[in-house]
């Protein structure tokens, strides 16, 4: 049973462009929303996060869209740049573990 | 000045051979993770421990065993590798809040 959905599973953005990436979720018990992001050769690292109190969170240009009721959250980058370029991951978690999602290959064109 | 270390950074080895992966942190954290990372596949997690005295199974702890020698250092070992354990491997660490802190991550290859 696949927890955490995410897709699509590869992106590609013009520059300036927005990227949006969502994941959805079956386990009701999940009590944070995070998005973490990975560069060749380095480990995750958080990019932004939200609890289910709020429905929107941003964060320069980063933004999570929240839904509660259909268990989906969304991660949007508003004038994408090739410096995001990056494999992103949805980490829904609950009981302090996380549970990640497959992965979005985003690639910036220039 | 990395705040999570882990060494080996690369090793191949053989079927059947015991490898041991360390994990140190600098954060002063309670909370340790290992996962292991497979193209596609995301980031599964293998053990963690929430304190020296604390350790529970992830999602995929068959084949794998770990200790957690001190709040600074958790290891991960392979008592007889196999090649479809050729992964990835990251630790991580947390402490009261959920961000996870990983390390720069561990590339296996089993023969």
């Amino acid at each position: 049973q696949q927890q955490v959905k995410q897709s699509p599973q590869s992106l590609i953005v013009q520059k300036g462009g927005i990227s949006i990436i969502n994941c959805a979720y079956e386990n009701t018990a999940f009590d944070y929303f995070p998005w973490y992001q990975q560069f060749p050769g380095k480990g995750p690292a958080l990019l932004i996060a939200i609890r289910p109190d709020v429905s929107e969170k941003k964060e320069g240009r980063f933004t999570i869209s929240f839904n509660k009721s259909a268990k989906q959250f969304s991660l949007h980058i508003m004038d994408s740049q090739p410096g995001d370029s990056a494999t992103y991951f949805c980490a829904p978690s609950g009981y302090s573990t996380l549970t990640f999602g497959k992965g979005t290959m985003l690639l910036v064109s220039p | 000045d990395a705040d999570v270390t882990q060494t080996p950074r690369n090793r191949i080895t053989k079927t059947g051979k015991r490898i041991m992966l360390e994990c140190s942190q600098t954060k002063g954290h309670d909370r340790m993770y290992w996962y292991r990372q497979d193209p596609g596949l995301g980031l599964r997690l293998i053990y963690y421990s929430f304190d020296v005295k604390d350790i529970n199974k992830g999602e995929i702890s068959d084949g794998y065993s770990v200790s957690r020698q001190a709040q600074a250092k958790f290891s991960l070992s392979l008592e007889s590798a196999i090649p479809n354990q050729t992964a990835l491997y990251f630790c991580a660490t947390s402490g009261w809040g959920l961000e996870q802190f990983f390390g720069p991550g561990t590339r296996l290859t089993v023969l």
